[in-house]
């Protein structure tokens, strides 16, 4: 059981790349979600899926898409990277939402925007 | 809204130590509250819990109680260790909402 797995773990871009940063859970989990993780910010929800095919807007959403095809999957793709989007990036997933479940997280990707 | 506020830190302690981390939340409705812990260079992970008021979540010798009466959810342990050194997130949920909402986290040193 690998739990939430994220790849890659470090990456680097240019200003207006863009990029997709996978996110993967074997928990047949229904909800899934995507933060980053600014220095005295916490955490700030970009998007999340309730389940397959179902995404919404969290907090900061702007410069960034998902979707959700499989149970299993929830990429984040960076459509044009700018300097702002410097971050680290987790991805989480839960059993549900709205209950007393748990999010567990993955390890993290940490973004830098040249 | 719905909110949580935990206190600001760093938090600097002495190994075996006393900790309290501070936390109050704000809630339509009656939520469940959550500790979770990052470790350097990880992940959140859950440390504890509790979904109703009076109840105790406990773990690895941290304790929170879950105070409906003040809206507090307080982070406790008697002694901290050195692996205790960490950064600490209180959280809420409420039922039928989508999203968990997490404080901005309090990071804690424990001097050797």
């Amino acid at each position: 059981n690998a739990g939430v797995t994220q790849t890659p773990k470090f990456q680097v871009l240019k200003t207006g790349q863009s990029m997709t940063l996978q996110c993967a859970q074997d928990m047949n989990h229904e909800y899934m979600s995507w933060y980053r993780q600014d220095p005295g910010m916490g955490l700030r929800l970009i998007h999340y899926s309730v389940g397959a095919g179902i995404t919404d807007q969290g907090e900061v959403p702007n410069g960034y898409n998902v979707s959700r095809s499989t149970t299993e999957d929830f990429p984040l793709r960076l459509l044009s990277a700018a300097p702002s989007q410097t971050s680290v990036y987790f991805c989480a997933s839960s059993g549900a939402q709205g209950t007393s479940y748990e999010q567990y997280f993955g390890p993290g990707t940490r973004l830098t925007v040249t | 809204g719905n909110s949580v506020t935990q206190m600001e830190g760093p938090v600097t302690l002495s190994e075996e130590a006393f900790l309290t981390i501070n936390c109050t939340y704000t809630a339509t409705g009656y939520p469940s509250l959550f500790w979770y812990v990052q470790y350097p260079g990880e992940g959140l992970q859950l440390l504890l819990k509790a979904t109703k008021a009076d109840d105790k979540g406990s773990n690895k010798g941290f304790e929170a109680t879950y105070r409906k009466e003040t809206t507090s959810f307080h982070l406790e342990k008697g002694s901290v260790q050195v692996s205790d050194s960490a950064v600490y997130f209180c959280a809420l949920t409420l039922y039928r909402d989508d999203k968990i909402i997490f404080g901005k986290g309090t990071r804690l040193h424990i001097l050797p």
